[in-house]
């Protein structure tokens, strides 16, 4: 079992660029949600897809979204990247129904 | 609206001694609650989780939490401490719908040889 896998691992772009950030669930999972990790601070939760819909959304502005595919893969976009977007972002995987989350090892974002 | 707070940004203990990182919550109801770990450059590890059954929990690398509902506390402790334990923890708890998860914003564990 793979577990949660994300790519790319670290990625640098520019102020104003988008970017497109990809995550592979647990096998047998079919919800994913995604985090924003900023540097030493907690992960801070952007919302959740299932069954292909946003389920939840946190305090994120409309410049995040995200898709969930027929396979229960999913992307996070970003547009008109900011610095303050620079952070660590973490897709994790759960069955649905099930609080219990399984982290992949995250897409590190370096915004200049 | 759920919240959690961890007591401590950083305790240092000395290999073989206790371990004890404080989490305290705040929610409307009765919540699950969770303890992640994070290596540094590793992902997010669960270590044990609270669903309204047995309120002392026990977690995986001999950690285990108590969850008192009188004192909004869910404090992680180990009887000795390992320097493989040196890492950051996080306390979380669900939010209002469930679906999503409310962290702490740390605890960076120090081991001390």
């Amino acid at each position: 079992d793979a577990g949660v896998t994300q790519s790319p691992t670290h990625l640098i772009k520019t102020r104003g660029q988008q970017v497109t950030l990809r995550c592979s669930p647990k096998s047998g999972h079919d919800t994913v949600s995604w985090y924003q990790q900023a540097l030493g601070q907690g992960p801070q939760f952007i919302f959740q897809y299932y069954e292909e819909e946003e389920r939840q959304r946190g305090n994120f502005p409309d410049r995040f979204s995200g898709h969930q595919f027929p396979n229960y893969s999913s992307e996070l976009n970003v547009n008109a990247l900011l610095l303050g977007d620079s952070a660590l972002y973490l897709c994790a995987s759960s069955p649905g129904g099930h609080t219990e989350a399984f982290f992949g090892q995250g897409t590190r974002l370096t915004v200049v | 609206a759920q919240s959690v707070t961890q007591l401590d940004s950083h305790v240092s203990v000395s290999e073989g001694t206790p371990v004890l990182l404080r989490c305290n919550y705040s929610s409307s109801y009765s919540p699950s609650l969770f303890w992640y770990v994070q290596h540094p450059n590793k992902g997010l590890q669960l270590l044990l989780k609270y669903t309204s059954a047995a309120t002392l929990v026990k977690g995986i690398n001999g950690f285990e939490a108590e969850f008192k509902k009188s004192e909004t506390s869910f404090h992680l402790t180990k009887p000795s401490a390992h320097m493989s334990d040196a890492a950051e923890y996080f306390c979380v708890v669900t939010g209002d719908s469930n679906y999503q998860l409310i962290w702490g914003a740390g605890t960076k564990l120090i081991i001390k040889p």
